[in-house]
């Protein structure tokens, strides 16, 4: 069974540009969460999407946004990017409801020069 | 909000030795995990702890919730070459459905 899935690997965008991420979840999980894991940090949580709908948004500013589409995969879409956006962009899948049970995929690599 | 103090920050230690690394919080947490990060990967789930006071092993893994909800730490018995990474605790807060990471411990194993 194929793991959750990331696109690009690595994306080099320039400041004030905006950056589109993919995600593809496991089969048969429902639910999306994106996370960002800048240098030296641990994995701060940005969206979680079940069922089409955006159910939960970390501390961050609006212009992370995202979508999950009919087939469950998702999109994030960062905009007017930042130096500071630079990260690995990490998505994870689970069933419905089941927030322990997440299954990462092996991230983007975002560089904003 | 909600922080996780995780400690060590890294850890370098001879292959065979024992590991230990904990995570702090001044908030309670209904749920501790601890997962691990290898290069160029996702984090993988190592342990998923549900009750204070419980201790759960998985292999040469042990960890244990703590018993007021604010800790929890991971051991690592006999460790292996394979054993290097990054390992994450993380808690799921009682009063809000997202999963807080703490910044991680790195181990190296030296030669």
């Amino acid at each position: 069974e194929a793991g959750v899935t990331q696109s690009p690997t690595h994306l080099i965008k320039t400041r004030g540009q905006q950056a589109t991420l993919r995600c593809s979840p496991i089969s048969g999980h429902t639910s999306v969460y994106w996370y960002q894991q800048a240098l030296g940090l641990g994995l701060q949580f940005l969206l979680w999407y079940d069922e089409g709908e955006e159910r939960n948004r970390g501390n961050f500013p609006p212009r992370f946004s995202g979508r999950q589409f009919p087939n469950y995969s998702s999109e994030l879409n960062v905009n007017a990017l930042e130096l500071e956006d630079s990260a690995l962009y990490l998505c994870a899948s689970s069933s419905t409801g089941g927030l322990v049970e997440q299954y990462f995929g092996p991230g983007t690599r975002l560089t904003v020069t | 909000g909600q922080q996780l103090n995780q400690s060590p920050q890294s850890m370098f230690i001879q292959e065979g030795e024992d590991v230990s690394m904990n995570c702090t919080s001044s908030s309670i947490f209904n749920t501790w995990l601890w997962y691990k990060q290898d290069p160029g990967e996702g984090p993988v789930l190592l342990i998923a702890l549900y009750k204070a006071g419980e201790l759960t092993s998985n292999g040469r893994l042990t960890a244990q919730f703590g018993i007021t909800r604010k800790d929890s730490f991971l051991n690592i018995s006999a460790s292996i070459p394979s054993d290097v990474g990054i390992y994450f605790c993380a808690g799921l807060p009682f009063e809000d459905d997202k999963i807080i990471f703490g910044k991680g411990t790195r181990l190296h194993i030296l030669p």
